[in-house]
């Protein structure tokens, strides 16, 4: 069966501080996969989408960047934090077309201080 | 740029009274996702609706999808506490994307 791995679950950074989250998924190959950011509140926001290795579309400008260096890996990545930056971050994945439903990691929750 | 509209933000309710949450679009859906995400939790689908005028159940929960693809309403019946939690709608529009309403949270007074 497949399983998405998020580390860390907490993060505590200094304003300034870089920032890589990983996200791993197991037990398929070639998925689609996501990085969500939900501010306090509740909505998702999507950040990145990859449907491939080195393929990567942006949906806001900010702060942040990301990778696919493997075919399962996905990172979410700062070269320095705002404070602006906290927040949940979740990874998800979803297989074939981009309509079927998403898988998400636990996340990381992200304290920038 | 393509919104989904979910209301109300917060229901409170007490245990055994009924929920209901409702989604609507600007613009016609391809198929309509719900997601429930547990306090402290990561969200979890549960159900997607793809034709028109489709009704879906899983035991106490009843899902429909408007005859125009545009709306969308998930409705509990006798709510439980351990139906607690933040139930999100995620459309798919025109441009491939899937867009999260912004949840209704459900609290449930026993």
């Amino acid at each position: 069966s497949q399983t998405i791995h998020q580390w860390p679950a907490t993060l505590v950074q200094p304003v300034g501080s870089p920032l890589s989250l990983e996200c791993t998924v197991e037990g398929t190959s070639n998925p689609n996969l996501y990085w969500y950011r939900q501010a306090a509140g509740r909505g998702l926001q999507l950040l990145f989408y990859s449907v491939g290795i080195g393929q990567i579309s942006s949906e806001v400008p900010q702060n942040l960047s990301a990778s696919r260096p493997q075919d399962r890996q996905f990172i979410l990545s700062s070269k320095k934090l705002l404070l602006s930056d906290s927040g949940f971050y979740l990874c998800a994945w979803n297989p074939g077309h981009r309509s079927s439903p998403l898988h998400f990691g636990n996340g990381t929750r992200l304290t920038v201080t | 740029g393509q919104q989904v509209m979910q209301i109300p933000q917060y229901q409170h309710v007490q245990e055994g009274e009924d929920f209901t949450t409702y989604c609507n679009s600007s613009t016609t859906l391809s198929n309509i996702q719900w997601y429930k995400q547990r306090p402290g939790g990561h969200p979890v689908f549960l159900i997607q609706l793809v034709k028109s005028g489709e009704v879906k159940k899983q035991k106490r929960l009843t899902f429909q999808f408007g005859e125009a693809k545009k709306n969308s309403s998930l409705h509990i019946t006798a709510t439980q506490t351990t139906d607690v939690g933040t139930y999100f709608c995620a459309g798919m529009g025109s441009q491939g994307n899937l867009i999260f309403g912004k949840g209704t949270k459900l609290s449930v007074k026993p």
